[in-house]
């Protein structure tokens, strides 16, 4: 029973280059989170999708970054022209589909991001 | 603007002492709690969930919810220096239709030997 993945789980990208970060969820889960953490801080929410929508990318920074949960395959989350102030961990969860009781995250492993 | 509050410790109790990590939520359509543990450089880790008013006990771990008052607590017996962490409380304040989970800033927690 595979927990949540997530790869690479180190990247190091210059200035200017594009960053995908891939999550795989849960079996059975239909629903993705992404969070971003700063060092020594909070984890903050990015993007909620399930398969093919997007349901609330109200964390999402205007430019630069976007989201898929396309029908086959992992969640992509990918940010281009990275920065420096892009350095940080994110995490993706996943949850099954609502019910009451089940509407539990689990967490990956995270991706560290580093750009030079 | 629904908020999810934690004092940021850190909280330091003896090893053997009680730890009690509390949170207090905005929003009155709150649904569900959970608290997670995060080790530095590791990621979020659920420790307890809970739905009803009331304590809910698993092994060394209490939550306790108070929805009138907009509280959610967690109480760790008999604390161990592997307990030192930081603790998240989440809230999912979203319908049938969608979650919404709403984050705190955590609670850091040193338990001394």
């Amino acid at each position: 029973n595979a927990g949540v993945m997530q790869n690479p789980r180190h990247l190091v990208r210059r200035r200017g280059q594009e960053a995908r970060l891939r999550c795989s969820p849960m079996k059975g889960h239909s629903h993705v989170y992404w969070y971003r953490q700063l060092p020594e801080e909070g984890l903050k929410f990015m993007v909620y999708l399930q398969k093919e929508n997007i349901i609330d990318e109200s964390g999402m920074p205007k430019e630069r970054f976007s989201a898929e949960f396309p029908k086959e395959g992992p969640s992509i989350l990918r940010i281009q022209q990275v920065v420096r102030g892009d350095s940080a961990a994110y995490f993706c969860a996943s949850s099954p589909p609502w019910e009451p009781s089940t509407d539990t995250q689990y967490f990956g492993p995270g991706t560290r991001l580093t750009v030079l | 603007q629904k908020e999810v509050e934690q004092n940021s410790g850190p909280l330091s109790v003896p090893e053997g002492a009680i730890a009690s990590l509390n949170c207090t939520y905005s929003d009155r359509g709150s649904q569900s709690f959970f608290w997670y543990r995060q080790y530095s450089g590791k990621s979020p880790e659920l420790i307890m969930f809970i739905y009803s008013n009331g304590d809910k006990e698993d092994g060394r771990f209490t939550a306790q919810l108070n929805k009138a008052s907009q509280y959610v607590s967690l109480l760790i017996r008999d604390s161990q220096p592997s307990d030192s962490a930081t603790y998240l409380c989440a809230v999912n304040i979203g319908d049938n239709y969608g979650q919404n989970f709403v984050f705190g800033p955590g609670t850091r927690l040193s338990v001394l030997p």
